[in-house]
């Protein structure tokens, strides 16, 4: 069965430094997410990614935070200046098409700690 | 905006007894799907079941079936004959219909152990 990957499994940064999460979603979904969870707390989301663009995205998507499909397959969150606070779960998330009651799939995940 | 409440942060069940997770949610749309997701400690997000808001009928996975109150906006998760593997967490999500408004909004979780 298809599925979504990321990598690296878990990110290690230095407070204000630039870290990139990636991901490979379904092949032919058409819509990418991404997603975050601070241990112990609920999943939010980020952003939403569509047609080469960003479609939506949530007041924690900062200018410090931005996405990228800089090929056919791959999804990229770019983190600029992180902060202690950018400690988290990043999970990506792919959908074949929005209309229609489909999950999203979620890849494992991308556990990224600033120290 | 829609809001997802899960009230219960913890659940315990006997193995192989049933136990029920409850959610409520809140929208001004007719038309959305909810969806139960299971969260084991890998923290892999896996889908549990999914529900249809136009759809009267209540969804049923095999042990998992859901009971779904669209004027109480309330979709409670039941599962039956608990088994240790069903030890996770577990949340509620809530996805609009609009093709253009489609992430997910997520409950904030019940954590569920299951007693051998």
């Amino acid at each position: 069965e298809p599925e979504v990957t990321q990598t690296p499994s878990h990110q290690v940064t230095q407070m204000g430094q630039e870290v990139i999460l990636r991901c490979v979603p379904i092949s032919n979904h058409l819509y990418f997410y991404w997603y975050r969870q601070i241990l112990g707390q609920k999943v939010e989301f980020l952003v939403s990614f569509y047609n080469n663009e960003i479609s939506e995205k949530s007041e924690i998507f900062d200018d410090r935070f931005s996405v990228e499909r800089p090929d056919g397959s791959n999804f990229t969150l770019k983190i600029r200046s992180t902060k202690l606070e950018d400690s988290a779960m990043y999970f990506c998330a792919s959908l074949e098409l929005a209309g229609g009651p489909r999950e999203q799939y979620f890849g494992p995940g991308t556990r990224l700690t600033v120290t | 905006a829609q809001t997802v409440t899960q009230s219960q942060p913890e659940m315990s069940v006997q193995e192989a007894e049933t136990v029920t997770l409850s959610c409520t949610y809140d929208t001004s749309e007719s038309d959305y799907y909810l969806f139960w997701y299971k969260q084991p400690p890998s923290r892999q997000m896996i889908l549990v079941i999914r529900q249809e808001a136009y759809k009267q009928q209540n969804a049923t996975e095999n042990r998992f079936s859901v009971n779904f109150q669209k004027a109480a906006k309330s979709f409670s998760l039941k599962i039956s004959d608990s088994q240790l593997g069903d030890a996770a967490m577990y949340f509620c999500a809530y996805r609009s219909y609009r093709y253009n408004n489609n992430d997910m909004r997520f409950g904030a979780g019940t954590r569920l152990t299951v007693k051998p």
